[in-house]
């Protein structure tokens, strides 16, 4: 079965400090990770995905296959980095399988 | 751009009433999908359409039902509203070139059955 797991809610930060959200996933192939964010008010949109591996707005996420992860980062968070982010995976059924979500909010 | 839009941002519905979402996509995608987002559960598939005409059930379809009777639109439909359906309602078409698998979200409507 394909699963994503973020085990928080909720993830409070001060501007300029790291940020770590948390994503791990079960799944026996090779998947494709994805994080989405959804900004206040805004719709969903992909903020990044593994296989790019590129830095957008600063987070990077690395997948770890043999932890099962794909933690997403930024050593420095904004105040405009609040936001809902969503984990998700696609392995090979052109579906997306979603995590519950972790709010982050960053202040100032 | 790729741009999916829904019929309301807002809707208020009683319980009993037959309820129509629409979703309508520019990009020529195969793939359509509705979703409901509930704090603390995520984004849950409700129902996901590769064709027209072809329907597949999600994790949660009991209660709901789709047409795709074009490629560009995908409706869901609730029969008869209930308030455990009060939720935001998200949907979404794909696209995969080059191995790139990406979804476009629409903006959503907030459904509310009293």
């Amino acid at each position: 079965a394909q699963r994503v797991t973020q085990p928080e809610k909720l993830l409070s930060v001060f501007k300029g400090a790291p940020v770590e959200l948390k994503c791990n996933y079960s799944y026996s192939g090779s998947p494709e990770l994805f994080w989405y964010v959804q900004y206040s008010r805004q719709r969903l949109q992909l903020l990044l995905r593994h296989i790019s591996r590129e830095s957008i707005k600063g987070f990077t996420a690395d997948l770890n296959k043999g932890e099962t992860s794909f933690h997403l980062k930024k050593p420095f968070a904004q105040e405009e980095d609040s936001a809902m982010y969503y984990c998700a995976l696609e392995g090979g059924s052109e579906k997306l399988v979603f995590g519950k979500g972790t709010k982050l909010t960053v202040n100032p | 751009d790729v741009k999916v839009t829904q019929s309301s941002r807002y809707l208020v519905k009683r319980t009993g009433e037959k309820v129509f979402l629409e979703c309508v996509q520019d990009m020529d995608h195969e793939n359509m999908f509705w979703y409901r987002q509930d704090p603390g559960l995520g984004l849950r598939l409700i129902y996901f359409s590769y064709d027209v005409k072809m329907k597949e059930k999600g994790d949660i379809p009991e209660g709901y039902s789709v047409s795709r009777e074009k490629k560009e639109r995908f409706s869901l439909i609730l029969e008869s509203a209930s308030t455990n359906q009060t939720s935001m309602y998200l949907c979404a078409s794909s696209v995969s070139e080059g191995g790139r698998y990406e979804q476009y979200f629409g903006p959503g409507t907030r459904l509310t059955v009293t």
